[in-house]
């Protein structure tokens, strides 16, 4: 596709489920972000994945969260057991820039995760 | 003053009329600014970006100043227009990664 995309654009679940949120980055990108933003408030970072591997991932909250992009391309945000606080957007961005940030993010326009 | 949490900086403005947004950002060795517009259920959008070795950059209608020595970026939009009306967010890239402000949000009026 022409943009970033991610799915799904909505989901609501109950507390102590498991979630995944997908991102399918811009063709060709090759670094990866995940961001999660609240109401009000900027996106935060998250994580950082330069091909398959993740090259910062000192954002993530704690070990319930975790992030995969196994083949350079796709990438899945995972979170266990959720909490009402994990209630956020949650955004990805995409990359042309090899070996750190010079250019443009691209941004999806993100999942919305209500945890109930 | 700005304020954080749910209650964003509001500027506005009259059609016609220039903004001005400020930032203030929060680290001396960030190399690469960027400002990011983003309107309600969307991702943010990539509006224009200057590099630390300059302290001014023009786009169309879009003007970015920095100034380094107060870690201070502002964006002038000439002529603002009722779609400009949106949240927008300054990012300084920080070890890699764009670490963003609280953002302010631009209404405009006809």
């Amino acid at each position: 596709g022409a943009g970033v995309s991610q799915t799904p654009s909505n989901k609501v679940t109950e507390k102590g489920k498991y979630v995944e949120l997908r991102c399918d980055p811009i063709s060709g990108h090759t670094a990866l972000y995940w961001y999660r933003q609240s109401l009000g408030q900027g996106p935060e970072f998250l994580i950082y994945f330069q091909g398959t591997g993740a090259a910062d991932d000192s954002g993530l909250p704690n070990d319930r969260f975790f992030a995969v992009r196994p083949e350079g391309s796709v990438s899945t945000l995972k979170i266990q057991r959720t909490e009402r606080g994990d209630s956020a957007v949650y955004l990805c961005a995409s990359s042309s820039e090899g070996g750190g940030l010079a250019g443009e993010l691209f941004f999806g326009e993100g999942s919305r995760l209500t945890v109930l | 003053g700005e304020s954080v949490g749910l209650h964003l900086p509001t500027l506005s403005v009259q059609e016609g009329d220039n903004s001005i947004i400020n930032c203030a950002y929060s680290n001396s060795a960030s190399d690469y600014f960027i400002w990011y517009k983003q309107e309600s259920g969307k991702g943010p959008q990539f509006i224009i970006d200057i590099r630390s070795n300059m302290d001014k950059r023009q786009g169309q209608r879009v003007t970015v100043l920095l100034n380094k020595t107060v870690k201070h970026l502002s964006l002038q939009i000439a002529a603002t227009q009722p779609g400009d009306s949106a949240v927008y967010f300054c990012a300084e890239n920080f070890t890699d990664k764009l670490i963003f402000g609280t953002g302010t949000r631009l209404q405009v009026f006809p």
